[in-house]
């Protein structure tokens, strides 16, 4: 069973470089969502997806894009990477959709690094 | 101030201790998540509740929704159970885009 997996796993950039985050999800989910992990911080938010055809923005959403392709994938775009940036990102997914809860699903994460 | 908030943020405990890992929170909410975190890094959900108890082997949640608070215990601790363990609690009346995570426990059990 691959659950979510997500691509790439590590990621070194420049600054302005731009990259796409890759999730996919195999078990026919509606909600996928892209969050990232900072020490000393709680996962944050950057955009999801309720359901295909749908995005929206989180809490940390700027200098972010995303595009759910279809049901089972959703990516991140960075178009001009920062060193803020810098950061491990989770793709994660639910059977929910909107206003309600069901257990959550991640990726492995991907460890992105700015210089 | 987080609105989401747990307790200790490190433990050390010995192998078979009984442990205990705090949540709480400020906003109202219609579920909460504990997570565990792998030291790889890999996140796997351990419950979802939003009432009362829940048990999957060694692992109990409860959550008492009047006094805003979620307890995760591990009865007899093992090594293997040394991880971060995260909760999250779903804003209530809000969508899955509203949930909002702890800064996460960092647990380490010596043998």
């Amino acid at each position: 069973n691959a659950g979510v997996t997500q691509t790439p796993k590590f990621q070194v950039l420049k600054t302005g470089q731009s990259m796409t985050l890759q999730c996919a999800q195999d078990m026919n989910h509606n909600s996928m969502y892209w969050y990232r992990q900072d020490p000393g911080m709680g996962l944050r938010l950057i955009y999801y997806s309720a359901s295909e055809g749908t995005t929206d923005k989180g809490e940390v959403p700027n200098g972010y894009n995303v595009s759910r392709l279809n049901k089972r994938e959703f990516s991140l775009r960075l178009e001009s990477a920062a060193p803020s940036q810098t950061s491990v990102y989770f793709c994660a997914s639910t059977l929910a959709g909107v206003y309600a809860t069901g257990e959550l699903f991640f990726g492995e994460g991907s460890r992105l690094t700015v210089l | 101030k987080n609105e989401v908030e747990q307790s200790p943020q490190n433990l050390t405990a010995q192998e078979g201790e009984f442990i205990t890992i705090n949540c709480s929170y400020s906003v109202g909410i219609s579920a909460l998540h504990w997570l565990q975190q792998h030291p790889g890094g890999g996140i796997v959900s351990l419950f979802m509740l939003s009432s009362g108890k829940k048990k999957h082997g060694r692992l109990i949640a409860t959550i008492n929704i009047q006094e805003k608070h979620s307890s995760l215990h591990i009865t007899a601790s093992h090594p293997r159970d040394s991880a971060v363990y995260i909760c999250a609690a779903l804003n209530y009346g809000g969508s899955q885009g509203n949930l909002i995570f702890g800064k996460g426990t960092k647990l380490s059990v010596k043998p």
